[in-house]
């Protein structure tokens, strides 16, 4: 089975320039997160999809921070426009996601590291 | 807002040691997870609880679940050098919003 496949692995960027992330879930996963990792710290959710609906967007800077999933499998993550603070590694989740307040296990993408110079 | 605890920040110990690792919430948890962070990895699952008082063995890992549902620990018997890394809980409240702990870094004197 393959896993959570996220794109790029690594990007430079300087601040107020925009960048976007990809993540393709495990197949066949319903449910997809987003989390942002500062260094030394535990992930910190941005968004959760279920399919292509928004369960918990709580704590997405949602004046920078854009995050999409339109066809219920894929989805990107955009910054517009990019802060210092946002370094950091993003990592995208999925779960089978089988009944609605219910929760399983997360599979982790490799993560893409986020630098802004 | 809930808020979700883990001590110590980090532990380093000689190889065969114990090691333990506890987490808790500011409020009543509906699950915990916790999941492995091996270095420059992304987290693995490891283990689910759900009921109160919950206790979980996976060979040498301990995992329990508090009476009152609001903190939950991990413990290593014998650590050996393949336990390094960092572990996180991920306590979910009754609506099913997820927080992380900072996480416990385990490092090991061979």
């Amino acid at each position: 089975e393959a896993g959570v496949a996220q794109s790029p692995r690594y990007k430079i960027i300087e601040k107020r320039q925009s960048v976007a992330f990809w993540c393709n879930p495990i197949s066949g996963h319903a449910t997809l997160y987003w989390y942002q990792q500062i260094l030394g710290q535990g992930p910190k959710l941005l968004i959760q999809f279920q399919n292509n609906g928004v369960v918990d967007d709580s704590q997405l800077p949602k004046d920078r921070f854009s995050a999409e999933r339109l066809k219920g499998v894929d989805s990107t993550l955009k910054i517009q426009p990019a802060k210092l603070e946002d370094s950091a590694v993003y990592l995208c989740a999925s779960s089978l996601g089988l009944r609605a307040g219910l929760t399983d296990t997360q599979y982790f993408g490799p993560g893409t590291r986020l630098t802004v110079l | 807002g809930q808020q979700v605890m883990q001590i110590p920040q980090y532990q380093h110990v000689q190889e065969g040691e114990d090691f333990t690792t506890y987490c808790n919430s500011s409020t009543t948890l509906s699950n915990i997870q916790w999941y492995k962070q091996r270095p420059g990895g992304h987290p693995v699952f490891l283990i689910q609880l759900v009921k109160s008082g919950e206790v979980k063995k996976q060979k040498r890992l301990t995992f329990q679940f508090g009476e009152a549902k609001k903190n939950s620990s991990l413990h290593i018997t014998a650590t050996q050098t393949t336990d390094v890394g960092t572990y996180f809980c991920a306590g979910y409240s009754s609506a099913s919003k997820i927080i992380f702990g900072s996480g416990t870094r385990l490092s090991i004197r061979p």
